[in-house]
């Protein structure tokens, strides 16, 4: 069964520092997609990005970034010089297509990482 | 566009009341999606609907009903509320081609609260 496990349950650093959110994900399928999302504390999910089990390239937005790492199952997510905006709660997140999942797109979600930044 | 709307934002209810959730999405999307968040335990899957008339129990179905009204509209029923059903709701929706590659948007949220 797939499993996503964020064991940081909650991070607080200084605003300018920079903050890395773990992600680790237990998966039998070949094929799948792991997602991470961002709920500020106006409550409503955002998706930040996608990345599908084929790309292991790390992926940079503006200040995110992403280390996907096949090797050990993670999926990471980095905030360069952290800004008050960015305290939310993260959320990552596992779909597979195979097996009994396929035909859907249902989506397992850690259990999240609140991240306050203090300014 | 208005994405994925819900109502009500905010709900109470005694034990034993029944109440609907409802959830429309604008974005002619497949796949709909209920959820509920408890502290501590991210988002669970209650029901989720891959397509226009068909529905599936997620992780948590128990004591929940739902219905797929039509593409847009996806609802969710407490027909005798618990406590234990005091959460946040949130429905959720994606293009649903069923490979899985597609985010879900995400409604606002309904806070429920059973006493």
């Amino acid at each position: 069964a797939q499993k996503v496990t964020q064991a940081q349950t909650e991070i607080s650093v200084v605003e300018k520092e920079d903050v890395t959110l773990d992600c680790v994900y237990e998966t039998r399928d070949t094929t799948y997609y792991l997602f991470w999302y961002k709920q500020p504390p106006s409550g409503e999910l955002v998706f930040l990005i996608r990345r599908n089990s084929f790309d292991e390239q790390n992926e940079i937005s503006g200040r995110y970034s992403w280390n996907f790492q096949k090797s050990t199952s993670s999926f990471n997510f980095t905030i360069t010089a952290s800004q008050v905006v960015d305290s939310a709660v993260y959320f990552c997140a596992l779909s597979e297509t195979s097996g009994a999942n396929f035909g859907n797109e249902k989506l397992t979600f850690g259990t999240g990482t609140r991240l306050t930044i203090i300014p | 566009n208005a994405g994925v709307t819900q109502t009500p934002k905010f709900q109470v209810l005694k034990t034993g009341q029944s109440m609907t959730l409802q959830c429309a999405q604008d974005m002619n999307h497949n796949s709909m999606y209920w959820y509920r968040q408890d502290p501590g335990m991210g988002l669970r899957l209650i029901y989720y609907s891959a397509s226009e008339g068909t529905t599936d129990k997620g992780e948590v179905p128990n004591g929940y009903n739902v219905s797929r009204l039509n593409k847009r509209e996806f609802s969710l029923r407490l027909e005798s509320a618990a406590p234990s059903q005091t959460s946040v709701y949130f429905c959720a929706s994606s293009e649903g081609t069923g490979t899985g590659y597609y985010e879900q948007y995400f409604g606002p949220g309904t806070r429920l609260t059973v006493t």
